[in-house]
């Protein structure tokens, strides 16, 4: 089935302490999206890559970082610079080639982040 | 003003009633129109897209847009119990791989 795999579910941080969460898509999408949900907040875009090797900060960057070694995967790492982490994180991807695909993104069951 | 606004409700209803959803937008550039549905504790999953303006049906949904009045409109016939869960709306201007989301509207539909 394709689709898309975030892991784990649930994750627990210590005060000062990175974190990596994993997002990983057999869908062969060339773009992919990090998001954080908060209650009454939407989501927020922390960070999107559109090719391999290149990514772009969203609208939420500071205290994230992610890398795009390959086109499956779009790790992301929560670092201990963020002072506020505890959110439900989503993990999308979306087709490049045509514009009206490109704006469809499929998400990932989500990550649930929660500080110790 | 957040540039898309959604009531988060709840909307309780009971079951075989029409539901209507709701976004209103600020940016006219918005081309693409999309509504999410989410299980408590899932991902998004996507239910109906449109682009520009009209009508789109699929089964029992209805997706609407007005862009002369920056209000597109969901539209759920026969509601039944696993309708209930949080309906996201999102847009786009079509020229970045960027989305914006409303806060999501909290239906539960009642037996």
């Amino acid at each position: 089935d394709g689709g898309i795999t975030q892991s784990p579910k649930y994750l627990f941080r210590k005060e000062g302490q990175n974190v990596t969460l994993s997002c990983e898509q057999n869908l062969n999408h060339d773009a992919m999206y990090w998001y954080r949900q908060d209650p009454g907040q939407g989501l927020r875009l922390i960070y999107y890559s559109q090719i391999v090797n290149d990514f772009q900060k969203g609208d939420i960057a500071e205290g994230y970082s992610v890398s795009r070694e390959k086109k499956e995967s779009f790790p992301l790492t929560v670092t201990s610079a963020q002072k506020n982490p505890t959110a439900f994180y989503l993990c999308a991807s979306s087709r490049e080639d045509r514009v009206l695909a490109k704006n469809i993104q499929y998400f990932g069951a989500g990550t649930r982040l929660s500080v110790l | 003003q957040k540039e898309v606004e959604q009531d988060p409700g709840p909307l309780s209803v009971p079951e075989g009633a029409i539901v209507s959803l709701n976004c209103t937008y600020s940016n006219s550039a918005f081309q693409y129109f999309m509504w999410y549905r989410q299980y408590s504790r899932k991902g998004p999953e996507l239910l109906m897209y449109t682009y520009s303006s009209g009508n789109k049906e699929d089964g029992r949904f209805t997706a609407q847009v007005d862009k002369s009045s920056k209000y597109i409109s969901l539209f759920i016939r026969d509601s039944q119990p696993s309708d209930s869960a949080t309906y996201l709306c999102a847009m786009s201007d079509g020229t970045a791989s960027k989305l914006t989301f409303g806060t999501g509207t909290r239906l539960q539909v009642t037996l």
